[in-house]
């Protein structure tokens, strides 16, 4: 079966440190990874989509970026953190499909980053 | 561009009694998947039903079902005997027929359900 681990759980940071946010996914190959992130009482906001390696897409300009080093490996960056940037990043997977049915997203557990 | 409309930010309800949540969505597109999706405190995102736009039926999943108006742009979720457990944020969200792409979901901004004991 398929699991996806993210880590860390939670995290403190300051203003102007940098950011590292791993996500891996166990039992498929080449799936398409997502990186969310829900603010406090807000919906969940694409930041940015995989369809495979080294391939990145960005929904949202900010100073966040996105990397995929490994079919299963998508990881969040930043250079220097913003106190905007606090809020709940979901890591998720879905089967890419070329057909009609679409399978939905696998979220991971989530990280809660307080930029301080 | 999709959106996505949760209409009541907030709704409790007594355990045993059943209890509806409200969605509605605009889009100019015609083949598209619809999903509830729900996080309770642990604040793990767990799909709970989904539907597909070129189906009349409505899908169900034990205790919850969906009443999915395509032609008003509606998509209710039902819970009936409401748990305890049921406590918990709720999200209707939307998804574009993909052709091969990664089209991500576009979520609401959630109802957060109480079921009172």
């Amino acid at each position: 079966s398929q699991t996806i681990h993210q880590w860390p759980a939670t995290l403190v940071q300051p203003v102007g440190s940098p950011l590292s946010l791993e996500c891996t996914v166990e039992g498929t190959s080449n799936p398409n990874l997502y990186w969310y992130r829900q603010a406090a009482g807000r919906g969940l906001q694409l930041l940015f989509y995989s369809v495979g390696i080294g391939q990145i897409s960005s929904e949202v300009p900010q100073n966040l970026s996105a990397s995929r080093p490994q079919d299963r490996q998508f990881i969040l960056s930043s250079k220097k953190l913003l106190l905007s940037d606090s809020g709940f990043y979901l890591c998720a997977w879905s089967v890419p499909s070329k057909g009609y049915r679409n399978s939905p997203l696998h979220f991971g557990n989530g990280t809660r980053l307080t930029v301080t | 561009a999709q959106t996505v409309t949760q209409s009541q930010p907030e709704m409790s309800v007594q355990e045993a009694e059943t209890v509806t949540l409200s969605c509605t969505y605009d889009t100019s597109e015609n083949n598209y998947y619809l999903f509830w999706y729900k996080q309770p405190p642990s604040r793990q995102m767990i799909l709970v039903i989904r539907q597909e736009a070129y189906k009349q039926q409505n899908a169900t999943e034990n205790r919850f079902s969906v009443n999915f108006q395509k032609a008003a742009k509606s998509f209710s979720l039902k819970i009936s005997d409401s748990q305890l457990g049921d406590t918990a944020m709720y999200f209707c969200a939307f998804m574009k027929r993909s052709g091969g792409g990664a089209d991500g979901l576009t979520f609401g901004k959630g109802t957060h359900l109480i079921i009172q004991p």
